[in-house]
């Protein structure tokens, strides 16, 4: 089983829908998650970052972290095709092997 | 503002070609990484360091080998090219291991 796991997609929804994005880890031990998005043609960007309660919310950004399902989300409100990109969820790993774990990211397309 | 720079966006290479990528960060980090990205299996990472001198070998790393004689600067070595090693490679610092890291823009690779 992989560590870290997400539809691929695409998805594609139309201007103004709420997105949902979302990933699935395999260790229980994760605490801290993060989410990247990528332009085409562009290396990843951290968006937002969460602990693993509770709800965090950045304008039209809100990450979700639900820990007895080791299920993650990120919910876009009222999406823009400026939002067209693949969203990566990445999961740092701390300890002696400390290092940050991605997912495959799931490619979005928000279309007029 | 923060950045990650590396040397090509595009390369063009010949199998069995001897293929450097070069990778400069200005944010002081000590860690610096190389990641590979193709379609539907995500970034995998294939070498990092940790301090100058420093190597560690990622999830991939057969194949390449890595050099970083200053901070600054963290280089990719594909020894020689093969086909297979046709992808989109991004270089990656960090503060720390497990946290933000900040990409470059990607270099796209061909090896015909």
């Amino acid at each position: 089983q992989k560590e870290v796991e997400q539809d691929p997609g695409p998805l594609s929804v139309p201007e103004g829908a709420i997105v949902s994005l979302n990933c699935t880890y395999s260790n229980s031990a994760f605490q801290y998650f993060m989410w990247y998005r990528q332009y085409s043609r562009k290396g990843p960007e951290l968006l937002m970052y969460t602990y693993s309660s509770g709800n965090k919310e950045d304008g039209r950004f809100t990450a979700q972290v639900d820990k007895s399902s080791k299920y993650i989300s990120l919910f876009i409100r009222d999406s823009q095709p400026s939002d067209s990109a693949t969203y990566l969820c990445a999961i740092p790993y701390t300890g002696t092997a400390s290092k940050l774990t991605f997912g495959t990211g799931t490619r979005l397309q928000v279309t007029l | 503002d923060v950045k990650v720079t590396q040397s090509s966006r595009y390369l063009v290479k010949r199998t069995g070609e001897k293929v450097f990528l070069e990778c400069v960060q200005d944010m002081d980090h000590e860690n610096m990484f190389w990641y590979r990205q193709d379609p539907g299996l995500g970034l995998r990472l294939i070498y990092f360091s940790y301090d100058v001198k420093m190597k560690e070998k990622g999830d991939i790393p057969e194949g390449y080998s890595v050099s970083r004689e200053k901070k600054e600067r963290f280089s990719l070595i594909l020894e020689s090219a093969s086909t297979n090693q046709t992808s989109m490679y991004l270089c990656a610092s960090s503060l720390q291991l497990n946290t933000e890291a900040f990409f470059g823009q990607g270099t796209r690779l061909t090896v015909v």
